[in-house]
């Protein structure tokens, strides 16, 4: 079957650095999505990786291991507005969407 | 530029009643997603449209069905609403850049009593 497979939640102090990780079984690969999602809102994208090293945009970084089916967001310098959940998702061979429940992230100052 | 919209935003029903919800978009995106998202769990896909007059069934199509008559709507339609439809609904366009990325609306939630 097809996984997906993040922390339910975590905590981070303000200013700080956290490290949310995705690890993920699906049938093919076609590259891993981040998203963000604010309480009640929609999801917004955030990266999107398909081969393996880190990409880096501003405060946050995404990194791939597609041989070990892994991944992870780096979050730099915590505000209290990064507070929300984060959503890792895998594009299977049919290029479909397999999402992980999400990471519900807390950020206290 | 509103991007994709949804509506309505909140709905309650009575169990066996029917409702449509609308999603319109102006991004010009030939696929089009109907997602549904319930507490523990990823966001499952409902049903899919790749292009006009085109849809599929998605990861959990029973009980909803889908239209696509005209490119920038895709309507997704409860038949007989059950309680275990109770769900937020979001709605996605995807991007014509390389990574494909989902743009969404901003979600409906549905209550069926």
């Amino acid at each position: 079957g097809q996984n997906i497979d993040q922390p339910t939640e975590m905590t981070a102090t303000e200013g700080a650095i956290v490290q949310i990780n995705c690890t993920y079984q699906t049938s093919g690969f076609n590259g891993l999505f981040w998203y963000q999602q604010h309480a009640g809102e929609a999801p917004t994208f955030l990266s999107y990786n398909v081969l393996d090293g880190l990409e880096e945009k501003g405060r946050f970084s995404s990194f791939l291991s597609r041989s070990k089916g892994y991944s992870y967001l780096l979050l730099k310098e915590l505000q209290m507005k990064d507070s929300a959940s984060y959503l890792c998702a895998v594009a299977d061979s049919n290029y479909q969407l397999i999402w992980g429940a999400g990471t519900k992230l807390i950020i206290k100052p | 530029n509103a991007g994709v919209t949804q509506t309505p935003k909140f709905r309650v029903l009575k169990t066996g009643q029917s409702m449509t919800l609308l999603c319109a978009q102006d991004m010009n995106h030939e696929y089009m997603y109907w997602y549904r998202q319930d507490p523990g769990m990823g966001l499952r896909l409902i049903h899919y449209s790749v292009g006009e007059g085109t849809t599929a069934k998605g990861e959990v199509p029973d009980g909803y069905n889908v239209s696509r008559l005209k490119k920038q709507n895709f309507l997704l339609g409860l038949e007989s609403a059950a309680p275990s439809q109770t769900s937020v609904y979001f709605c996605a366009g995807r991007g014509p850049s390389d990574t494909g990325e989902l743009f969404f609306g901003e979600g409906s939630r549905l209550t069926v009593l």
